[in-house]
């Protein structure tokens, strides 16, 4: 079955720093993956997403890198600021239904 | 439409009682999803519907878990005799069928004590 994995359980960054949180994953026929945001007490948030058919995605603040060859994704968060303080999930879609296989999570804290 | 509403948000309850959570989904969203989380895990997934019809469930979910979506509008979600390896957080999700991307709830945290 799928498996992700994230490679550090904790980063910790100053204000302004840019921030990269890295991914593994198991089946080379995922052919989408996202990123999720969580903070403590709420359910996971919609960062950005990307497709096997890219390597790269640019949104607000974010990046997200493919390498499908290594299996392995990544998010750039540029300037982090406080408010980007929290977990960060990268997610597989697995099979059909859009069901999503989560990684352990990254806490990501910003020291002023 | 605020999003997807969960409720309760707490829930205590002893061992080997019955609890229900409810889940409101995004209103023109057919797809609803269930997902569990423990502490310091990223979410599981449980089950989830395409309307009423509920499409797929997780070797996660045991007998004592139930889901329904009678109407394709909320879903419910019961676990009965409950154990303390129950204690999680209840995430639902939310979609398009043709949109990957999910919504998740503030989830409802169960308690078993």
């Amino acid at each position: 079955g799928e498996s992700v994995g994230l490679h550090l359980p904790t980063l910790s960054v100053q204000e302004g720093d840019n921030s990269i949180i890295n991914c593994a994953y198991s089946n080379s026929a995922s052919d989408y993956f996202i990123w999720y945001k969580q903070e403590s007490g709420k359910g996971p948030q919609f960062i950005i997403d990307i497709r096997s058919n890219m390597d790269k995605r640019q949104g607000q603040r974010v990046t997200v890198l493919l390498n499908k060859t290594v299996k392995h994704l990544s998010l750039q968060i540029a300037a982090t600021q406080p408010g980007d303080s929290a977990v960060y999930f990268c997610a597989v879609v697995t099979g059909g239904g859009n069901k999503l296989t989560f990684g352990t999570g990254t806490q990501l804290k910003v020291e002023l | 439409d605020t999003g997807v509403s969960q409720d309760p948000r707490h829930k205590i309850t002893k061992r080997g009682q019955n609890v229900t959570f409810r889940c409101d989904p995004i209103s023109e969203h057919n797809r609803l999803y269930w997902y569990r989380q423990t502490l310091g895990q990223g979410p599981e997934f449980l089950t989830y519907f395409q309307n009423e019809a509920q499409l797929e469930k997780s070797r996660l979910l045991s007998d004592r878990f139930s889901a329904e979506r009678p109407k394709g509008s909320f879903s419910t979600l019961e676990i009965q005799r409950t154990e303390q390896g129950d204690s999680a957080m209840y995430l639902c999700a939310s979609s398009l069928p043709e949109d990957t991307e999910a919504f998740f709830g503030q989830g409802t945290r169960l308690t078993v004590v």
